[in-house]
């Protein structure tokens, strides 16, 4: 399940399942995305980008979709493994600025 | 060379210590950025050099200073720093200001 509060966004999955981990924006302007996975003790780890002329983009059993009426962005991994356990972040950028805004991160657990 | 390096690993400091990060990158990008990680929180972006010049400084104490001595370097020199910021130190770099930025391992700093 997942659970939104004062401590890190967590979502349990069981291992061989698929997970979805969602992220909202509120940059109307923004029109670069990237999933980072951060592992403990290690920097965040690029996964997969994706720009706004493009609503969904495929990586090796990672899918990353855009909406962006609703401002919204998922990132899906398909038959998860106990190495995808970590923190995801999702980062957006607009064209005219030269920094990206993380979202708060979701913690993956993935359970045996 | 398709890594960010940063040195050193650990770093523990008193608060009238005078100590230094270091970032290196061999991929030829030209836009390097300092970030400071707390616990269960994104990164929050301090700096950004774009062609060696800083382009960008989210309001940060003066008792940081950032130095990019040539494109492949990036120091973080720390002075009189407080025990609050204890944080891990990230690095990253981009080809560009709108390309997708690679993060080095970080530098865990703990002042006493």
């Amino acid at each position: 399940g997942e659970s939104v509060g004062l401590h890190l966004p967590t979502l349990s999955v069981q291992e061989g399942d698929n997970s979805i981990i969602n992220c909202a924006y509120s940059n109307s302007a923004s029109d670069y995305f990237i999933w980072y996975k951060q592992e403990s003790g290690k920097g965040p780890q690029f996964i997969i980008d994706i720009r706004s002329n493009m609503d969904k983009r495929q990586g090796q059993r990672v899918t990353v979709l855009l909406n962006k009426t609703v401002k919204h962005l998922s990132l899906q991994i398909a038959a998860t493994q106990p190495g995808d356990s970590a923190v995801y972040f999702c980062a957006e950028k607009d064209n005219y600025g030269q920094n990206f805004v993380f979202g708060p991160g979701t913690r993956l657990s993935v359970l045996p | 060379d398709t890594e960010v390096t940063q040195t050193p690993k650990h770093l523990v400091m008193g608060m009238t210590n005078k100590k230094s990060l270091k970032c290196e990158q061999h991929m030829g990008h030209r836009a390097m950025y300092w970030y400071k990680q707390k616990a269960k929180k994104p990164p929050e972006l301090m700096f950004v050099y774009s062609y060696e010049k800083l382009s960008i400084n989210e309001s940060v104490p003066s008792r940081f200073s950032p130095e990019c001595p040539n494109s492949s370097l990036l120091n973080l020199h720390l002075h009189a720093l407080q025990p609050e910021d204890s944080a891990l130190y990230l690095c990253a770099s981009s080809q560009s200001a709108h390309n997708e930025q690679f993060f080095g391992p970080g530098t865990r700093l703990t002042v006493l």
